[in-house]
């Protein structure tokens, strides 16, 4: 089991550029999460999906952020344009559904300058 | 509204004390109550949870938690730290067994263990 995956691990890139986070889930798990981790916020969930269609994206913060799932074993979210307060871990985790536990990747470390 | 307390930002133990990290949660009804670890530069890893039943749970590494309704608490525990436990501890509280994404998260406890 090599867990959930995420690319890049760390991301540096210049305000109004797009970047994209990738995540693997763990095979079989069939809800995928994404969440943001900053000092001031914690962690804040922004889109949740099940069996691979978004069910509630009420924490993505702006049309900048977008995300998708083509298929149960990859997805991605999507900042265009990026700013600086966008700078955050992105966390990508997944799980069987039900009350069974989250499983996280390593996160993707965003510095926008 | 639903919110999660983790009092302490910060705490510094002696390798082999005890420890206790705390948590308050606001909530109407019956919550479930998760403890998570998260070690320097990866994710969080379930130490344990509670749904119900024994109010006394376990979980891994020699951790347990116990869930006191009418404190609104739900405290982890270790009798004897180790080095390796040093982290952030985060509690979060679901609304419902059965849907993940109403987790409410606190903003973590830092540990440190000094040798």
């Amino acid at each position: 089991d090599a867990g959930v995956i995420q690319s890049p691990r760390h991301e540096v890139t210049e305000m109004g550029q797009e970047v994209t986070l990738r995540c693997k889930p763990i095979s079989g798990h069939n809800s995928l999460f994404w969440y943001r981790q900053t000092m001031m916020r914690g962690l804040e969930l922004l889109i949740y999906f099940n069996n691979n269609v978004p069910i509630d994206d009420s924490g993505m913060p702006e049309d900048r952020f977008s995300a998708k799932m083509p298929n149960a074993s990859f997805s991605t979210l999507k900042i265009q344009p990026s700013e600086p307060r966008d700078s955050a871990v992105y966390f990508c985790a997944s799980s069987q559904g039900g009350g069974s536990p989250l499983h996280f990747g390593n996160g993707t470390r965003l510095t926008v300058t | 509204a639903q919110s999660v307390t983790q009092p302490d930002i910060h705490i510094t133990v002696s390798e082999g004390a005890s420890l206790e990290l705390r948590c308050n949660y606001s909530y109407g009804a019956t919550p479930y109550l998760f403890w998570y670890v998260q070690s320097p530069g990866q994710g969080l890893q379930l130490l344990l949870k509670y749904f119900s039943g024994d109010t006394l749970v376990q979980g891994i590494k020699g951790f347990e938690a116990e869930f006191k309704r009418s404190q609104s608490s739900f405290n982890l525990r270790k009798p004897s730290v180790h080095w390796s436990d040093a982290a952030e501890y985060f509690c979060a509280v679901g609304t419902n067994a059965g849907n993940n994404r109403k987790l409410i998260w606190g903003l973590g406890t830092s540990l440190a263990v000094n040798p």
